[in-house]
């Protein structure tokens, strides 16, 4: 069974906060991705990463960075945390299978800025 | 406009009872459709995947149903039960899509209740 881990369930910061977000998957994957999920607007892409130290813009990628130094984890960075950010965050890692890639979520990380 | 719309964007049932939950899409042309469930504060897990050219994949009390030509998706659930009360996410993928092309809607949140 695919494993994507993330570092933590819930987590609330101050704004201005500098906020690591870590996620782990164990099948070797070459994609990774951050999402976030927000009511009424589905998931959005933040970030992707096709290889280690690799990484594509997602849809909403402003206030966000990333980094990947090792295939199996990935890190999603808050420079300056705001209000706005309060979110769930999602990871995901993905392999092609078949004919399409098969996606895999983490548990997803509750993220309150205050 | 979301190129992938679902509804209803809620629904209660009673235990035990049937349900349809609904999803259009304007994604063309796609390689392949799933539908994901997520309970409450947890990732999505993969219930089905459908490619173009099929019209119908169960999972045990699930059944998916693809109408390629009207552009449109439905979820079946049969015999409800508590633990069927979740979000429930419509997925498209185009053709030839790189592994960061995913369509989401905005998912159908059910509550069945005893």
């Amino acid at each position: 069974d695919v494993k994507v881990t993330q570092s933590s369930r819930y987590l609330v910061k101050r704004t201005g906060e500098k906020v690591f977000l870590e996620c782990v998957q164990d099948m070797d994957h070459e994609n990774m991705f951050w999402y976030r999920q927000d009511p009424g607007l589905g998931l959005r892409l933040i970030y992707f990463s096709y290889d280690v130290k690799m990484k594509e813009k997602g849809d909403i990628p402003e206030g966000y960075s990333v980094s990947r130094e090792k295939k199996e984890r990935f890190s999603l960075i808050l420079e300056s945390a705001s209000t706005n950010q309060t979110s769930m965050y999602l990871c995901a890692s993905s392999a092609y299978k078949g004919l399409t890639y098969e996606q895999y979520f983490g548990p997803g990380t509750r993220l309150t800025v205050t | 406009k979301n190129q992938v719309e679902q509804s209803p964007q809620s629904l209660i049932i009673l235990e035990g009872k049937n349900c349809t939950l609904q999803c259009n899409y304007t994604v063309s042309p796609f390689s392949n459709l799933r539908w994901y469930k997520q309970d409450t504060g947890r990732g999505p897990v993969s219930l089905t995947i459908m490619t173009f050219s099929e019209n119908t994949k169960s999972n045990g009390r699930y059944t998916a149903t693809l109408d390629a030509d009207t552009k449109q998706s439905s979820l079946h659930i049969t015999a409800s039960q508590l633990s069927d009360s979740a979000s429930y996410i419509c997925v498209v993928i185009p053709q030839r899509a790189g592994a960061n092309n995913l369509f989401f809607g905005t998912g159908t949140r059910l509550t069945v209740i005893p």
